[in-house]
């Protein structure tokens, strides 16, 4: 079966600092792959697609990138960390078919201070 | 610009007392609805995907229906356990990504 990975689940970061949350699914190929945030108070924010290897799209201009080295493997990334990049981060894959459904990681809560 | 607004934004409910979360959409053409389910700390689980008006899914005491304008999540007889923030989404038709509402937290009282 299918499964998603994502870590670390908790992160204190100092602003100005670098990020890199990494995230990998186990038991499919080729999967679409996605990084939403979720600020308090708010729903969820698509950051960055990506349908295969080397390929991202952006949703948002912001402080953040993100890059597909691997099949499996998505990275979210920052140089420089700013306190507005505070948030839970989720990873998530979508499945193909005419069944489709989107299966989400456990996140990962960034402070930044 | 597709929306999504759920309503309402908190809802509290005695064990047993039955009620209805409401997904109100716009979008150019959907390609399909979805509900999740998500504990703090956690991500969201998949519940339900809906495709056309009329439609109706169910799992355990849930139950979702779907309009040509919104969905409804029908909760019967809930149990504390039921408590949890529930997402409502949508795919528009030619994109592979979901636009979210800001969801409703419930909390079911023993």
């Amino acid at each position: 079966s299918q499964t998603i990975h994502q870590w670390p689940a908790t992160l204190v970061q100092p602003v100005g600092s670098p990020l890199s949350l990494e995230c990998t699914v186990e038991g499919t190929s080729n999967p679409n792959l996605y990084w939403y945030r979720q600020a308090a108070g708010r729903g969820l924010q698509l950051l960055f697609y990506s349908v295969g290897i080397g390929q991202i799209s952006s949703e948002v201009p912001q402080n953040l990138s993100a890059s597909r080295p691997q099949d499996r493997q998505f990275i979210l990334s920052s140089k420089k960390l700013l306190l507005s990049d505070s948030g839970f981060y989720l990873c998530a894959w979508r499945t193909s078919g005419a069944d489709e459904k989107l299966f989400f990681g456990s996140g990962t809560q960034l402070s930044v201070l | 610009e597709d929306q999504v607004t759920q309503s309402p934004e908190a809802l509290r409910l005695q064990e047993g007392e039955s009620s209805s979360l409401n997904c109100s959409y716009t979008v150019s053409g959907l390609r399909g609805l979805f509900w999740y389910r998500q504990d703090p700390g956690k991500g969201p689980e998949f519940l339900f995907t809906l495709y056309s008006a009329g439609e109706e899914k169910e799992k355990e005491r849930l139950k979702a229906t779907l309009t040509k304008k919104e969905s409804f999540l029908h909760i019967t007889a809930p149990k504390p356990e039921d408590s949890a923030t529930y997402l409502c989404a949508v795919q528009p038709s030619g994109y592979s990504t979901l636009t979210f509402g800001k969801g409703t937290m419930l909390l079911v009282s023993p």
